[in-house]
């Protein structure tokens, strides 16, 4: 069975501070990774994608995937109170065949403090 | 932007009441959708996905009589709660998926919020 762990915060980070969220997966079929930010009582609005080993940036977010550890992280730098919000890490085992459903973590709670 | 719209936005019902979700792609033609539920301090659940003019592949544990999806065309899904009961109340959450050959990424709509009395 297809798992998606995330702490579930909350995790209090300052404004302007770097806010590190992290994400580990139990299917090393994997093959697309996402983070998605849910604000309370909303639909999950998508941030970021990555599908490679290594670093991708999208203005103040960066996405990191490691493969062989089975981990990936959201870096969001200069933290701002409308960050404040749960981000979903979402997984996927993309078949080629046609696409598939997101396995979801439980979410991080994230409060940034003015 | 991809856009995915939802009708109605919220809903309440009286136990053993039919409720249909209408899920729709604005701009842009979605091979595939899929349903999630949500239940409170949850994640997103993913219980079908949708194929445009096939039958939908639910996920254990999800009742394909008691879900009903019809996916009539590239932009329209709907989901059917059929004979609801108290414990189907949930924010439902649809998706759709362009299903173009190396990217997945999946649009949400804004979700519908089932409550049944």
């Amino acid at each position: 069975q297809k798992e998606v762990e995330q702490n579930s915060g909350p995790l209090s980070v300052p404004e302007g501070a770097i806010a590190s969220l992290n994400c580990t997966y139990s299917d090393r079929g994997s093959q697309s990774f996402f983070w998605y930010r849910q604000y309370s009582g909303k639909s999950p609005e998508l941030i970021m994608s990555i599908y490679s080993n290594g670093d991708k940036e999208d203005g103040r977010f960066t996405a990191q995937l490691n493969k062989a550890s089975q981990y990936v992280s959201l870096l969001i730098r200069d933290s701002q109170p409308s960050d404040s919000a749960t981000y979903l890490c979402a997984v996927n085992s993309w078949g080629g065949g046609g696409a598939d459903g997101l396995t979801f973590g439980k979410g991080t709670h994230l409060i940034i403090q003015p | 932007g991809a856009v995915v719209s939802q009708h109605p936005s919220r809903v309440i019902c009286k136990s053993g009441t039919s409720v249909k979700i209408e899920c729709r792609s604005l701009d842009f033609q979605a091979t595939t959708m899929f349903w999630y539920r949500q239940f409170p301090k949850q994640s997103l659940m993913l219980m079908a996905t949708s194929n445009e003019g096939s039958k939908a592949t639910y996920e254990q544990g999800v009742e394909k009589d008691k879900f009903l999806i019809n996916h009539a065309s590239l932009t329209l899904s709907t989901l059917t709660v059929t004979s609801a009961h108290p414990e189907d109340s949930s924010f439902y959450i649809c998706s759709a998926s362009l299903g173009l050959a190396g990217t997945d990424t999946q649009y949400f709509g804004p979700g519908t919020r089932l409550t049944v009395l």
